[in-house]
């Protein structure tokens, strides 16, 4: 059975740093792109990062500059470096995987198929 | 970056369909998923690539899409069904491959 499963999540000032870890299983992980999404306290999903199959990472405007991500193969395991945190950083964080489907002519598009259940940031003075 | 614009709230009586819409221009040249998130749980996929299934969803959730819009229509609404409902859109040109509409409160009656 596939598992995502998250940890680092906790109480920092602002200005602090963590380190989000998510372990995965169940699957050939170096196959598969991976994802970090957020969900503020009573607020929507909002992407975060990506990490592609194809080693490019992508960021939202929101945490460019500030949030890493990486991934580690050999331990099946994607992280999110979080620098000079903000008090709007507050939220669960999910680590999602992506999957892929092809349509009728050929064309490649992706999904987030599977979610942790997520590690919670506070950033609070 | 483009926004995907979802109606706050959506009310249904047991047995009824609920239709839920997620709008933005040119939605018909991006792949769009559906998400469905109760109180306290991490989102699960419904529908994805407009009208596909994961296995273990029922058939009572469908997808489709037409003009700038995209929609998650659940027919024979059961109690269990309340959630909210987020659509994503993915778009591999764009270096922000992922955006999720701002959600849609489905209260069953």
């Amino acid at each position: 059975e596939v598992h995502l499963v998250e940890s680092g999540g906790g109480l920092v000032k602002p200005g602090g740093s963590l380190r989000l870890s998510c372990v995965a299983s169940g699957f050939t992980f170096r196959s598969y792109s991976m994802n970090w999404v957020r969900q503020a306290p009573g607020k929507g999903l909002e992407w975060v990062s990506t990490f592609s199959g194809n080693g490019i990472m992508y960021y939202a405007d929101s945490v460019k500059g500030r949030l890493t991500i990486s991934r580690d193969d050999a331990k099946t395991s994607v992280y999110l470096q979080m620098d000079s945190l903000r008090v709007e950083d507050t939220a669960i964080y999910y680590c999602v995987r992506d999957n892929s489907v092809y349509d009728s002519e050929g064309r490649r598009y992706y999904y987030m198929d599977v979610w942790g259940k997520g590690t919670t940031v506070a950033v609070s003075s | 970056s483009y926004v995907l614009t979802q109606s706050p709230s959506v009310s249904v009586a047991p047995g009824q369909t609920a239709t839920i819409t997620c709008g933005t221009n040119n939605i018909g040249t991006k792949s769009v998923h559906w998400f469905q998130q109760k109180p306290g749980q991490a989102p699960v996929l419904v529908v994805y690539h407009e009208n596909d299934r994961p296995s273990g969803i029922p058939e009572r959730f469908s997808g489709s899409k037409s003009g700038n819009t995209a929609t998650l229509i659940i027919t024979r609404v059961e109690a269990g069904d309340e959630a909210d409902y987020y659509c994503q859109v993915w778009d591999g040109t764009n270096d922000h491959p992922w955006v999720f509409g701002g959600g849609t409160k489905v209260t069953v009656l």
